[in-house]
């Protein structure tokens, strides 16, 4: 049968606000993971990554926060502007497997 | 320096057909995935080679296949299209595990 599109989370926020973009992973043998940032048209683009004996690591307006009990990782940007819009992807690198396995994507519109 | 290359970027195939993609990794990186990307099933990983050899495969029928070559460059081909195989097509390199993956910026595959 026809396939239905994946409905990706949205959110939106106003230029210059914080946001904070959540994903659960499903590996408790996940050891690495990565978020990425997708714009129209081209591929994934590497934001951050944070390897699974850490729970916190920052970059340039980006943090991702690991939280290893609940399965849960969130990717926040400080200070959102227009260039932020895109859909970001959580990736879970599964130890042992040379493999990422994609969270279904969030779509981010900042809003002027 | 250079980031991943994909060749070609758009294609247009009739079903039946038989296709081949192209990556060249990031000079260094020996470790080469590929990734498929649809609005359906968003981005499923289909398989990963390191020095010629396959490590890892995803769930993909055997129609999908690959090789590397040794200067890590690498190829991806799909034979007896299906409407269904329209996608992204997303190649990746590592330099090593822990170190992320770069993704190039894809072959738009459309089968008709």
């Amino acid at each position: 049968g026809e396939s239905v599109g994946l409905h990706l989370p949205t959110l939106s926020v106003q230029e210059g606000d914080n946001s904070i973009i959540n994903c659960a992973y499903s590996n408790s043998a996940s050891d690495y993971f990565i978020w990425y940032k997708q714009e129209s048209g081209k591929g994934p683009q590497f934001i951050i990554d944070i390897r699974s004996n850490m729970d916190k690591r920052q970059g340039q307006r980006v943090t991702v926060l690991l939280n290893k009990t609940v399965k849960h990782l969130s990717l926040q940007i400080a200070a959102t502007q227009p260039g932020d819009s895109a859909v970001y992807f959580c990736a879970e690198n599964i130890k042992g497997a040379q493999k990422l396995v994609f969270g279904q994507g969030t779509r981010l519109t900042i809003n002027p | 320096k250079a980031g991943v290359t994909q060749t070609p970027r758009y294609l247009i195939k009739t079903r039946g057909q038989q296709v081949t993609l192209s990556c060249s990794p990031i000079s260094g990186h020996r470790s080469v995935s590929w990734y498929q990307q649809t609005p359906g099933q968003g981005l499923q990983f289909l398989f990963e080679y390191f020095s010629e050899t396959q490590r890892n495969k995803g769930n993909f029928p055997g129609r999908f296949s690959g090789r590397q070559f040794s200067n890590s460059r690498s190829e991806m081909n799909v034979s007896t299209l299906e409407l269904g195989d329209s996608a992204l097509y997303l190649c990746a390199s590592s330099l090593a595990e822990f170190y992320g993956y770069t993704f190039g910026s894809g072959t738009r595959l459309t089968v008709v």
